[in-house]
């Protein structure tokens, strides 16, 4: 089974319009981080937001929010005020603290339009 | 200065030639490890190390070897470079469990490799 899911390959977002980009996790280690990337046509990898199993509230992180969802296994990442520059590919990632390994869904294309 | 350099940044090889891409870190972090990100893909895990002497297979390990030098060096070599291995290459350090867990365990990344085998 898939350990982290991105169902949406890519998505378009109106300029300075809210956009949420999905993730569902699975898992059986209690202790788990989820964690959020940004990936511009540069290539890099740029963390922006991180959401611990044990954490009651959600996340924030400027522009970003991660609304997690325990019971559905879920942390969707919300960016409010889309900017040109929030164009790129983002990935999802979870760190199971017991068994000690990352893994990454295979990533959304956002795109911003003007 | 960067927290996780590669060196190099761009490489383009022939079939069958040997290749070694390189990976320092001023994080101070035990752990390191090696992906591969193949166009409009996610990133699959090479190999990891937890520390200098324990070093670990990941899901696409087959072609590859690594080598962790020191604390602050992780290389990653691939023996007979064939063309299915071109694919941009990113190093990552994390810290050890701190037991309270948070954003600084994260993976910070390095600025990736971009290898193309012909």
């Amino acid at each position: 089974a898939q350990k982290i899911t991105q169902t949406q390959p890519g998505m378009f977002v109106q300029e300075k319009e809210a956009v949420t980009l999905d993730c569902t996790y699975d898992t059986s280690d209690p202790s788990y981080g989820l964690f959020w990337y940004k990936q511009p046509s540069s290539g890099e990898m740029i963390f922006l937001i991180y959401q611990g199993s044990y954490d009651q509230q959600n996340a924030t992180e400027g522009r970003y929010s991660l609304n997690f969802q325990k019971a559905r296994k879920s942390a969707n990442l919300v960016i409010s005020a889309s900017q040109l520059g929030d164009s790129a590919m983002y990935f999802c990632a979870m760190r199971e603290w017991n068994f000690n390994k990352f893994y990454f869904g295979s990533g959304t294309k956002l795109n911003v339009k003007p | 200065d960067a927290d996780v350099t590669q060196t190099p940044r761009n490489r383009i090889t022939k079939t069958g030639k040997r290749i070694m891409l390189e990976c320092s870190q001023t994080k101070g972090h035990d752990r390191m490890y090696w992906y591969r990100q193949d166009p409009g893909l996610g990133l699959r895990l090479i190999y990891y190390s937890f520390d200098v002497k324990d070093i670990n297979k990941g899901e696409i390990s087959d072609g590859y070897s690594v080598s962790r030098q020191a604390q602050a060096k992780f290389s990653l070599s691939l023996e007979s470079a064939i063309p299915n291995q071109t694919a941009l290459y990113f190093c990552a350090t994390a810290s050890r469990d701190s037991g309270t867990s948070g954003s600084s365990d994260t993976q910070y990344f390095g600025p990736g490799t971009r290898l193309t085998v012909l």
